[in-house]
């Protein structure tokens, strides 16, 4: 498709599950984001891919959240042992080598995932 | 501690009226600015930015907002609303060194009644 992508729209599980979030960025954009956004906040920066490479893991919250890009494009949010507390919608975003001039990241309509 | 204060959370206004949203921010440092928009039931999208030069910038849709340095500030204005500017607005900040690390307001709700 021609947008970022991002499987599934919405994840039910209970918690202490484990969840994958995917993304699928549009083709050829080098540069991958995961931000999250909880119900009435704007949304929270989690990670930064460049290439196959996490360039800024800095938002991650805590040892259970981790994220993978292996081969450079398609990336999967991992989160291990589910809380409560990590219901939120999971944006991922996508740039080419050109947004350091345009500024623009393309966002993807997001992954809301409810922990009960 | 680096935030994003939007001053609004919520607005109503009527078609043609005028629109203007405050942005403030605290951010150790030079920054890059950004108003995103995200209409109902669509993804987030960018509606105009500030990298360097002009303080007053023009995006998509009309809109403009005008960088001053001096009181923090990044207000998003636009003279005649109409209805389909029904949306989330956000406001982000981040570092020159790393454009994309965006940080967020908490966004304002903007309804345009007919």
């Amino acid at each position: 498709g021609a947008g970022v992508s991002q499987t599934p729209s919405n994840k039910v599980t209970e918690k202490g599950k484990y969840v994958e979030l995917r993304c699928d960025p549009i083709s050829g954009h080098t540069a991958l984001y995961w931000y999250r956004q909880s119900l009435g906040q704007g949304p929270e920066f989690l990670i930064y891919f460049q290439g196959t490479g996490a360039a800024d893991d800095s938002g991650l919250p805590n040892d259970r959240f981790f994220a993978v890009r292996p081969e450079g494009s398609v990336s999967t949010l991992k989160i291990q042992r589910t809380e409560r507390g990590d219901s939120a919608v999971y944006l991922c975003a996508s740039s080419s080598l050109a947004g350091a001039n345009t500024g623009e990241l393309f966002f993807g309509e997001g992954s809301r995932l409810t922990v009960l | 501690a680096q935030s994003v204060s939007q001053h609004n959370h919520h607005v109503i206004l009527s078609e043609a009226a005028s629109l203007e949203l405050g942005c403030n921010y605290s951010y150790g440092g030079t920054v890059n600015l950004f108003w995103y928009v995200q209409y109902p039931g669509q993804h987030l999208q960018l509606l105009l930015k500030y990298f360097s030069g002009d303080p007053l910038v023009k995006g998509i849709k009309g809109f403009e907002a005008e960088f001053i340095k001096s009181k923090f500030s990044f207000n998003l204005r636009k003279p005649s609303v109409q209805w389909s500017d029904t949306a989330e607005y956000f406001c982000a900040v981040s570092p020159t060194d790393s454009w994309g690390k965006l940080q967020f307001g908490a966004g304002t709700q903007v309804v345009v009644t007919p």
